[in-house]
């Protein structure tokens, strides 16, 4: 079955970068693109970008642009985010996710808790 | 950037009553729109697909509509496991690429 599996939970301080990895298997990893997706404890959901793991594009949302780097690992099936300059707006629960299209391919990661605070 | 907006923000109602969440984009979507629902302490559930396509295993009493700037989400008869948070999300043409997701609906017990 498809999984999408997160590393664990991360406390970093202010201005400190993050890195958060995402290692899929049950499918072909260089066809579909990965998403990363966060939602602040009580809050909605924003998305913050993605990959096109076949070719490496990626695309960031406007308010995360220049912090936000997505990468993948092809021979690991793995993707990986890293934010930098952290804030304390930051902390959140960030979930890779491969998210519908034309097709119904929808899958989650566990999420992954990232706590900034001094 | 495309904002959509979902109403109301909070809907009452209770086991076997219908339900009818509205969404609405800034720019047209075409049908590039699709609903989850989440639940406390889980990743959301993919419900509905370019605007009105069940995703598997999705009961029958959810359906989607809409096309351009309205979308609804429609749960015809509420079961007790259909009280969470439910999102719209929209995958853009232009600028290619760009997604976001609605602010939520959360539906409750009345």
């Amino acid at each position: 079955q498809v999984q999408l599996v997160q590393s664990g939970t991360e406390m970093k301080k202010p201005g400190a970068s993050v890195n958060v990895s995402c290692k899929t298997s049950g499918y072909t990893f260089t066809s579909y693109p990965i998403h990363w997706v966060r939602q602040v404890p009580g809050q909605g959901l924003e998305w913050l970008g993605w990959i096109n793991v076949g070719n490496g594009n990626t695309r960031y949302s406007n308010k995360l642009q220049g912090r936000l780097t997505i990468t993948r690992d092809t021979s690991a099936s793995t993707a990986y985010m890293e934010l930098s300059s952290l804030r304390s707006e930051d902390t959140a629960v960030y979930y890779c996710a491969t998210l519908a299209s034309t097709t119904e391919f929808d899958h989650w990661g566990q999420g992954t808790l990232v706590t900034v605070s001094s | 950037d495309i904002v959509l907006t979902q109403s109301p923000a909070t809907l009452s109602l209770s086991p076997g009553e219908g339900a009818t969440l509205s969404c609405r984009a800034s720019q047209s979507l075409g049908t590039y729109l699709a609903w989850y629902q989440q639940k406390p302490g889980q990743a959301p559930r993919l419900l509905i697909f370019d605007a009105s396509n069940r995703a598997t295993g999705i009961p029958a009493r959810f359906s989607g509509s809409g096309s351009g700037t309205d979308f609804t989400l429609t749960i015809s008869s509420l079961e007790p496991e259909d009280f969470a948070v439910y999102y719209c999300q929209q995958r853009s043409d232009w600028p290619p690429g760009g997604y976001t997701f609605g602010q939520g609906t959360k539906l409750e017990l009345k």
